[in-house]
């Protein structure tokens, strides 16, 4: 099973709304990453965590914050997002953050109004 | 700094039509090097990794290669399916995926 799920599957904020995405995989890997994808544009890489612990932040704003529970679950808090923050937001794993493969779910396609 | 450039930008093909994407790299110590399938609105889905200059890997209607400058996705006989954005990715020593932009291939019944 290579499944990594996201929810919702679509999302329409305010700018003054406080929101959250959620990732979630039974993998076992113990590397998630959350990457941002504009329209025609390759993803982004955002955050790395690395056994729950936040290894890399690409220098994302502030209004975007991680938040790792548990080895398997991600989540994303926005607050304060900016009309250019509309994109795809994808999260993926694998199973060791030094190993190849990243594992994909489907994205969040997020619309800020 | 990793760079990933893909071409072309976009593939038009018949069905049956074969041919070839190209991505060339720019990396100080590869990883991987990793194809990727991207259906409109939807994750990547992982198809390959290669490791070194020569090694290739097949899947359906798929073949991948890869040289010490570039790697090469070999599309057979595209059927409609086939039709999507293909991207391919390099891992550095750092771990980090770097993305080239891609190649939109649309395939005509």
């Amino acid at each position: 099973d290579t499944e990594v799920t996201q929810t919702p599957k679509h999302l329409v904020m305010g700018m003054t709304n406080k929101k959250s995405l959620k990732c979630e995989q039974h993998m076992g890997h113990r590397a998630m990453y959350w990457y941002k994808q504009k329209a025609k544009k390759p993803p982004e890489l955002m955050f790395v965590y690395s056994y729950e612990k936040l290894s890399i932040n690409e220098s994302v704003p502030s209004r975007f914050s991680p938040e790792c529970p548990n080895s398997s679950l991600l989540n994303l808090h926005l607050h304060a997002l900016q009309p250019e923050d509309s994109a795809l937001y994808l999260c993926a794993s694998s199973h060791e953050p030094t190993a190849n493969e990243q594992y994909f779910g489907p994205g969040t396609r997020l619309t800020v109004t | 700094e990793d760079q990933v450039t893909q071409s072309p930008e976009a593939l038009r093909l018949q069905e049956g039509e074969s041919s070839s994407l190209n991505c060339s790299y720019t990396v100080s110590g590869l990883r991987g090097l990793f194809w990727y399938r991207q259906d409109p609105g939807k994750g990547p889905e992982f198809l390959f990794t290669l490791y070194s200059a020569g090694e290739e890997k097949e899947k359906e209607r798929l073949k991948a290669t890869l040289t010490k400058k570039e790697s090469f996705l070999h599309i057979t006989a595209p059927k409609p399916e086939d039709s999507a954005t293909y991207l391919c990715a390099v891992q550095a020593n750092d771990y980090k995926l770097s993305f080239g932009a891609g190649t939109t291939v649309t395939v005509r019944a």
